[in-house]
């Protein structure tokens, strides 16, 4: 089946440091990909997505590149902000006209430290 | 403003004891699934349904039940619920099958 793979963290940084958090999926056929974040007591809000190999998606200085030789969608952000500190999901939707099949990765939980 | 609405945001109850969330979107989307968030497993799909009275398992269907009369509507129910079923409960929509998902605030639900 399907599966995604990313730290649980917490990513403890410093403000202005680099992010990288990894995400690797394995699935059948051509998914989309998607970053969500979640902040404490709130839904998930879509952060970011692709659609096929090679797309970057990018948001609020976020961005992630859908890796298909890799089976990759790291996400990155060049210098975070306290306002950052979220947990952070990266999910697969292999969707059809017939399905809706969603899968999502653990979570990594970011601290982000003045 | 677009919303997936989820009632209660907070249930305590007791094991047997049938109990309904539910879950309301104003966006006209055709694709809704509903989804349980633990420690250590990130959210798992329960139940997507495609369209009025068409629905389909997800990963972790067992123990619980849905309905699509309305297209707005997609209430989950716990016939019979279990303490195992303690969890915090995502309802989410979208228009598209593999488009990205308006998600609800949250249910959390306690099972004693």
């Amino acid at each position: 089946g399907d599966s995604v793979t990313q730290m649980e963290g917490p990513v403890t940084l410093s403000e202005e440091a680099f992010l990288t958090i990894n995400c690797t999926y394995t699935a059948t056929g051509y998914p989309s990909l998607f970053w969500y974040v979640q902040y404490p007591g709130e839904g998930l809000q879509l952060l970011l997505k692709a659609t096929k190999a090679d797309d970057k998606g990018s948001n609020k200085g976020f961005e992630a590149t859908y890796r298909k030789e890799t089976t990759s969608f790291h996400l990155e952000k060049g210098s975070v902000q306290v306002s950052d500190s979220a947990v952070y999901f990266c999910a697969l939707n292999r969707g059809s006209g017939g399905y809706q099949k969603v899968t999502f990765g653990i979570g990594t939980k970011l601290q982000v430290i003045p | 403003e677009a919303q997936v609405t989820q009632n209660p945001r907070y249930l305590i109850t007791v094991t047997g004891k049938k109990l309904t969330v539910t879950c309301s979107q104003n966006m006209n989307h055709e694709y809704m699934s509903w989804y349980r968030q633990d420690p250590g497993l990130g959210l798992r799909q329960i139940y997507y349904s495609m369209n009025v009275e068409v629905t389909d398992k997800g990963d972790v269907p067992e123990g619980y039940k849905v309905s699509r009369k309305e297209k707005r509507n997609f209430p989950l129910i716990l016939e019979s619920p279990s303490p195992n079923q303690t969890s915090l409960y995502f309802c989410a929509s979208s228009l598209f099958p593999n488009q990205p998902q308006h998600f609800g605030d949250g249910t959390r639900l306690s099972i004693l």
